[in-house]
C-alpha cells in the first residue's frame, strides 16, 4: 500500500529565503507525481505535475524534482513571499489497481514572515 | 470555462440527519472522485464514478456513505445518520477519459465543509 509523507509539517521562514518542501513515497511505481497548494478554507490548487519519466518541473518560482527510484520528491520556491502561505500537498499516481486514485501526504504548512 | 463546481461549500447538520454534497465536473468530464480529508490529514479517497456506474468504492465507509453520478445532473454524496466523526472537508474532482492512464490530470473543486454538531 501506498504511503506519502511530507517533512517539515510545518515550515516559518522569512521573506525573500529559498525553502525547499520535501515529500517521500514507499511504491516506486508510479504513474506521476504532483504537488498541490490549499489555502486554508479552499481547495486545491495544482502546481507541479512531473510524469514518472520526467526529473523535473519548473513553473515561475516553484520547481519540482523527482527521483522515482528513491521514492522522493522536492518543491522548491525561490525568493519566497508572504503570498506563498499555505499548505502544500504533494500526491502520487500509483500504477496498477486503483490507479486512478491520488495517494496524497498530509502536507507541509508553509508561513513566510513579512 | 468553469471548472469543479461543488455545493454547499459549507454544510451543518446534527446527529442523525442526512448531508447530501453535490459535484458538477469540468465541461467534458465524464469522471468523478470524491475524496475526503479529516482535520490534520491528508485527503483519503473515497469513490470514484462514471455516469450511472460507480468504478471503485474501496475507500468509502461500508455503512451509511453512498454515492452516484447520474446521465444528468451533478454528482452525489450522501452521508446517512451523520455523526460528529464525519466532519471533514470533502472535495471532488474531475478528469476527461482514460481515468488510469498517466496523463489524465484530476482537477479539484474548492470542498464541502461538513460540520455535524
Amino acid at each position: 500500500k501506498q504511503e506519502v509523507t511530507q517533512i517539515p509539517a510545518a515550515l516559518s521562514v522569512p521573506e525573500g529565503e529559498n525553502l525547499v518542501l520535501n515529500c517521500s513515497f514507499t511504491d516506486s511505481a508510479i504513474y506521476n507525481l504532483q504537488w498541490f497548494r490549499q489555502d486554508p478554507g479552499k481547495g486545491l490548487t495544482s502546481l507541479l505535475l512531473i510524469q514518472s519519466s520526467q526529473r523535473e518541473q519548473t513553473s515561475g518560482r516553484l520547481n519540482a524534482s523527482l527521483d522515482k527510484s528513491s521514492g522522493r520528491s522536492t518543491l522548491y520556491i525561490a525568493a519566497s513571499q508572504p503570498g506563498d502561505s499555505a499548505t502544500y500537498l504533494c500526491a502520487v499516481k500509483d500504477i496498477g489497481a486503483g490507479s486512478y486514485q491520488l495517494t496524497f501526504g498530509k502536507g507541509t504548512k508553509l508561513s513566510v514572515i513579512p | 470555462n468553469a471548472g469543479v463546481m461543488q455545493n454547499p461549500r459549507h454544510l451543518v447538520r446534527r446527529r442523525g440527519q442526512e448531508a447530501r454534497l453535490r459535484c458538477s465536473p469540468m465541461k467534458g468530464h465524464s469522471h468523478v472522485y470524491w475524496y475526503r480529508q479529516l482535520p490534520e490529514e491528508g485527503l483519503k479517497f473515497m469513490v470514484y464514478l462514471q455516469k450511472e456506474n460507480i468504478i471503485d468504492e474501496s475507500g468509502m465507509p461500508k455503512e451509511r456513505f453512498s454515492a452516484e453520478f447520474p446521465k444528468e445532473g451533478p454528482s452525489i454524496l450522501r452521508i446517512q445518520q451523520v455523526v460528529r466523526g464525519d466532519s471533514a472537508a470533502y472535495f471532488c474532482a474531475s478528469s476527461p477519459t482514460g481515468a488510469d492512464s498517466s496523463y489524465n490530470e484530476q482537477f479539484f473543486g474548492p470542498g464541502t465543509r461538513l460540520t455535524v454538531l
